[in-house]
């Protein structure tokens, strides 16, 4: 089952310079996606999210992108920061109900 | 800042025990959730509970388990007969109700450990 997918296990980034994490989906009835961060040892923390009928949403140093037609969206993270070092999941859900369907984890590590 | 709290923080069973996860959601929110990752695994969907009743669950989700909300606050996981391939992070999760689609927040899990 790989509807929700982050090709990169790991990204390695310079204090101050942006993070970008990439999401791949396949399931066409997606409305609705979210990350999350997580910590070793914590549950999965709420980041942001976006409805398919936007295509961009922006909280703060974090920004989502959803592009629909290329079945893609991505996390920015500007400027990134030691504490920005975790575990990030993108995750879905259709709009038949509440499910999440999450992908594998990026980890993040923000260097000093 | 409300959220959700899950005891115990770690569990460890026989194979063929009963176990019981218990979790507090958001106190305003009207949907539960469990969720399991399995290490090195991804996060995977269990079951949700609205209105008293199961609206979704997964294929892991066999007769083996059951949920519950005994009370106002808590909603429980119930695994009857653990096996060993049960051994995972146990995560519950509440959300807001209403038509629209509304966040998820997560507790900090219950490790179970099935020897």
């Amino acid at each position: 089952d790989q509807q929700v997918k982050q090709n990169s296990p790991s990204l390695s980034v310079q204090e101050g310079r942006i993070s970008i994490l990439n999401c791949d989906y396949t399931n066409s009835m997606f409305d609705y996606f979210l990350w999350y961060k997580k910590y070793p040892a914590e549950g999965p923390t709420f980041l942001i999210s976006i409805s398919s009928i936007k295509d961009k949403n922006e909280d703060g140093r974090f920004t989502v992108f959803l592009n629909k037609s290329a079945k893609h969206l991505s996390l920015h993270i500007v400027p990134s920061q030691p504490g920005d070092s975790a575990v990030y999941f993108c995750a879905a859900v259709n709009n038949a109900g509440n499910m999440l369907t999450f992908g594998g984890g990026t980890r993040l590590m923000v260097k000093p | 800042e409300p959220e959700v709290t899950q005891t115990p923080s770690h569990q460890v069973t026989q194979m063929g025990q009963e176990v019981i996860l218990r979790c507090v959601p958001i106190s305003n929110h009207l949907y539960f959730y469990w969720y399991r990752q399995i290490l090195g695994q991804k996060v995977e969907f269990l079951v949700s509970f609205y209105n008293n009743e199961i609206s979704e669950k997964s294929e892991i989700f066999d007769d083996q388990f059951s949920v519950e909300r005994p009370d106002g606050s808590n909603f429980t996981l119930k695994i009857r007969s653990t096996k060993l391939e049960d051994s995972a992070m146990y995560f519950c999760a509440s959300s807001e109700g209403g038509l629209e689609f509304h966040e998820q927040y997560f507790g900090p899990g219950t490790r179970l450990t099935v020897t």
